[in-house]
C-alpha cells in the first residue's frame, strides 16, 4: 500500500521549452502533496505544498510563476517547470500524504531527473 | 525555528557490525518523528513513524527510538544491502503547515 508515482522519470528539454511532471497517488487519497527538489548529495527541498482544489503554498524563494503546481484531483497533482534553464536542471520528487489516515508521514515518488540543455 | 541534526554525515561499518544512527531535533510540540531510508536515484522510502518518548518501532534488522530531544536509529548485524542514506523528519503540532523537517542525513555504507 501508499504507492505514489511518478512520470516521467527522467526528462531532457531544451532551455526555454516547458516540462510537466506528473505525481499520483495509486492507492490512497491525497489532499495534500509535496513537491521537492535535490541536488546531488544534498537533502530535500521542500519546494511548495499542494492542495486539491486550492492555490499551492510556496517555500520562501520558490518562483511560483516559475514552477506551476496544480492539483485537481484527490490522487493527482503536476508540477510544470516554466521558461526552462539548465540551471532548473535537478532531481525533483514528489510525495502525497493519506488523507484518511491521522498521521503525517508522507510517501515519496520514485523521482524525475531533469536535464535542461 | 524547527531543526533536525543527524550524525554521523557518513559511517561505515563492516557486515554483521552493528551500530547507531542519531538524530537530535528541536521542536515546539512534536507530531512525529519520521525516518526514512534513501538509495540513490530514488525517492525516499517510509520507515517508521514514532510519537512519543519511549516508543519504539522494529522492521527486519532496523529499530528505531525516541526519547523528548532524539532518536536513534539501530542497525543490527547489517548487510551490504543496508547501504543507503537515511532521512529523519519530524512535524510539529499547529503551525498550520502539513510538511515535515528533515535533516541532512546519513549515509551508510556496509562492505561485505
Amino acid at each position: 500500500g501508499a504507492v505514489v508515482s511518478q512520470h516521467p522519470s527522467r526528462v531532457i528539454c531544451k532551455s526555454g521549452t516547458s516540462v510537466k511532471i506528473e505525481c499520483r497517488s495509486l492507492d490512497f487519497q491525497a489532499t495534500t502533496m509535496f513537491w521537492y527538489r535535490q541536488f546531488p548529495k544534498k537533502s530535500l527541498m521542500l519546494m511548495a505544498t499542494s492542495n486539491e482544489g486550492s492555490k499551492a503554498t510556496y517555500e520562501q524563494g520558490v518562483e511560483k510563476d516559475k514552477f506551476l503546481i496544480n492539483h485537481a484531483s484527490l490522487t493527482l497533482s503536476t508540477l510544470t517547470v516554466t521558461s526552462a534553464h539548465p540551471e532548473d536542471s535537478s532531481f525533483y520528487i514528489c510525495s502525497a500524504r493519506d488523507s484518511q489516515r491521522g498521521s503525517y508521514e508522507q510517501y515519496f515518488g520514485p523521482g524525475t531527473r531533469l536535464t535542461v540543455t | 525555528e524547527d531543526q533536525v541534526t543527524q550524525s554521523p554525515e557518513a559511517l561505515r561499518l563492516q557486515e554483521g557490525e552493528s551500530s547507531s544512527l542519531n538524530c537530535s531535533y528541536t521542536v515546539s510540540g512534536l507530531r512525529g518523528l519520521f525516518w526514512y531510508r534513501q538509495d540513490p536515484g530514488k525517492g525516499p522510502e517510509f520507515l517508521f513513524t514514532l510519537y512519543s518518548a519511549g516508543e519504539e518501532k522494529e522492521k527486519e534488522r532496523l529499530k528505531a527510538t525516541l526519547t523528548k530531544k532524539e532518536s536513534f536509529l539501530h542497525i543490527t548485524a547489517p548487510k551490504p544491502e543496508d547501504s543507503a542514506t537515511y532521512l529523519c523528519a519530524v512535524k510539529r503540532v499547529g503551525g498550520g503547515s502539513e510538511k515535515l523537517v528533515f535533516g541532512k542525513g546519513t549515509k551508510l555504507t556496509v562492505n561485505p
